[in-house]
């Protein structure tokens, strides 16, 4: 079955620090792959997703992320937090089944910026 | 309309008391999925339609649940009789089409409180 695991349910970083949360899936074939980002009371909003064009993927906000398959692993990075980066991050993994598309969701990474 | 928009944004129920959670997906997005996600944890997969046909509803946790599209467009998620571990956030998304590679766009959910 297609899941997630992200490493570390809270992280915390100095401002200005490198951001580097962690998933690694689970597959028996190339998946697509996702990075969500959820600020409080809000929904979710896609920072970036892989769809086997590229292994390094550039999103949103300076995050990118890398897809590693030997490692089975897409881990988020940004160079340098921001204090508006504090926030609870989901890594995401979608398949098409017989029964249509389905998203399988991390249990999410919260980080947190110390200014 | 611009984004996924779901109503109402918070409601509190009694236990055992019927609630309906509404969702109104992007024009035109053929996939929609609802999701409930509990504090702390990350989206579990509810169910899924494609149009108006629901091709999914593997995650619903009990025959109290139910959902409908019947015009491929608004859909509704019906809880009967709520416990109160029903509780919970729940998140509408839709997407484009039902390709694994298509990123979900995500209202900002209804928070279900039952007391």
């Amino acid at each position: 079955a297609q899941s997630v695991t992200q490493l570390g349910s809270h992280v915390s970083v100095s401002e200005g620090a490198l951001v580097l949360l962690r998933c690694n899936y689970s597959s028996s074939v190339p998946p697509y792959l996702f990075w969500y980002v959820q600020y409080p009371n809000q929904g979710l909003q896609l920072l970036l997703k892989y769809t086997s064009a590229a292994t390094l993927v550039k999103g949103i906000n300076g995050f990118e992320a890398e897809f590693k398959k030997s490692e089975t692993s897409f881990h988020l990075t940004k160079p340098s937090a921001h204090m508006s980066d504090a926030a609870e991050y989901f890594c995401a993994v979608s398949r098409h089944q017989n029964t249509g598309n389905q998203f399988y969701f991390g249990t999410g990474t919260s980080l947190t910026v110390i200014p | 309309g611009a984004g996924v928009s779901q109503s109402p944004r918070y409601k509190v129920a009694k236990r055992g008391q019927d609630v309906a959670l509404r969702c109104d997906p992007i024009s035109g997005h053929v996939s929609l999925f609802w999701y409930q996600q509990a504090l702390g944890q990350g989206p579990e997969f509810l169910t899924y339609f494609q149009n108006e046909a629901q091709l999914d509803k593997s995650g619903l946790p009990s025959d109290r649940f139910f959902a409908e599209r019947p015009e491929g467009s608004v859909s509704t998620l019906k809880i009967q009789r709520t416990q109160q571990e029903d509780s919970a956030v729940y998140l509408c998304a839709s997407s484009l089409d039902g390709s694994p590679n298509t990123e979900a766009f995500f209202g900002q959910g209804t928070r279900l409180t039952v007391v």
